[in-house]
């Protein structure tokens, strides 16, 4: 059974860069046609999508993040991550990370990790 | 890029059935088959419901179904049961390699 299990510090300065890592068992990252992506939900309200990286480092970001967004993967270590910069209290979220079906048959997310909370505060 | 539309929040009795509406462009729900369902409980992971429009994954009941009209998407939920209170959210592939999701539906059952 595919899990995912998301890691990192839970606070986070204004202005610094948020760094969350999401580690993959009971399958192998290499070995599927899957994206895996990034998708945050700040405190009360709904989600957004952040990012999808595939296995051979392509990768797809939200056009409002972009510019400070880095998703990579090592896949030796069945991980991918997450970097943020220059943060500001609008990036507190609970930060998930998920498989991402994306093909032109077929999209969804599933599954997802069970999420971590990340408050950007001095 | 704009957050789909649901309604804040939707209530139905046991056995009643309801529907949560997800409501996009021409760019994103109305472009592409490409909508799908979540279910997240308080302080759970979200789940995989309805993706495609209208497939359901193996395991979920089948008392939940999709559909899409334009640049309209919905979730029904019939014989309504207590465990499946929780918050919905849809989300659709916008084209240009990105997607949005929208702002999420809590459901209560009274």
């Amino acid at each position: 059974q595919l899990q995912l299990q998301e890691s990192g510090p839970g606070l986070v300065k204004p202005s610094e860069t948020l760094s969350l890592t999401c580690t993959v068992s009971g399958g192998s990252i290499s070995s599927s046609t899957y994206y895996w992506g990034w998708i945050r939900q700040p405190p009360g309200k709904g989600m957004e999508w952040i990012g999808s990286i595939y296995q051979s480092g392509s990768t797809y970001y939200n056009p409002s993040l972009k510019s400070r967004v880095t998703i990579s993967v090592d896949t030796s270590k069945n991980q991918f991550s997450l970097k943020l910069s220059s943060v500001t209290a609008a990036d507190t979220a609970v930060y998930y990370c998920a498989r991402h079906a994306t093909t032109v048959a077929t999209d969804w997310f599933d599954p997802w990790g069970q999420g971590t909370l990340v408050t950007v505060s001095s | 890029q704009s957050a789909l539309t649901q309604p804040a929040s939707v209530s139905g009795s046991p056995g009643q059935s309801i529907t949560i509406s997800c409501t996009g462009t021409s760019s994103d729900v109305g472009g592409y088959n490409y909508v799908s369902w979540y279910q997240q409980h308080p302080g759970k992971a979200p789940k995989l419901m309805i993706y495609d429009v209208s497939k359901r994954p193996s395991g979920v009941s089948n008392r939940f179904s999709g559909s899409k009209s334009g640049n309209t998407a919905s979730l029904t939920i019939s014989g309504l049961q207590a465990e499946d209170e929780a918050d919905y959210y849809c989300c659709s592939y916008a084209g240009s390699s990105t997607w949005v999701f929208g702002g999420g539906t809590k459901l209560t059952v009274l």
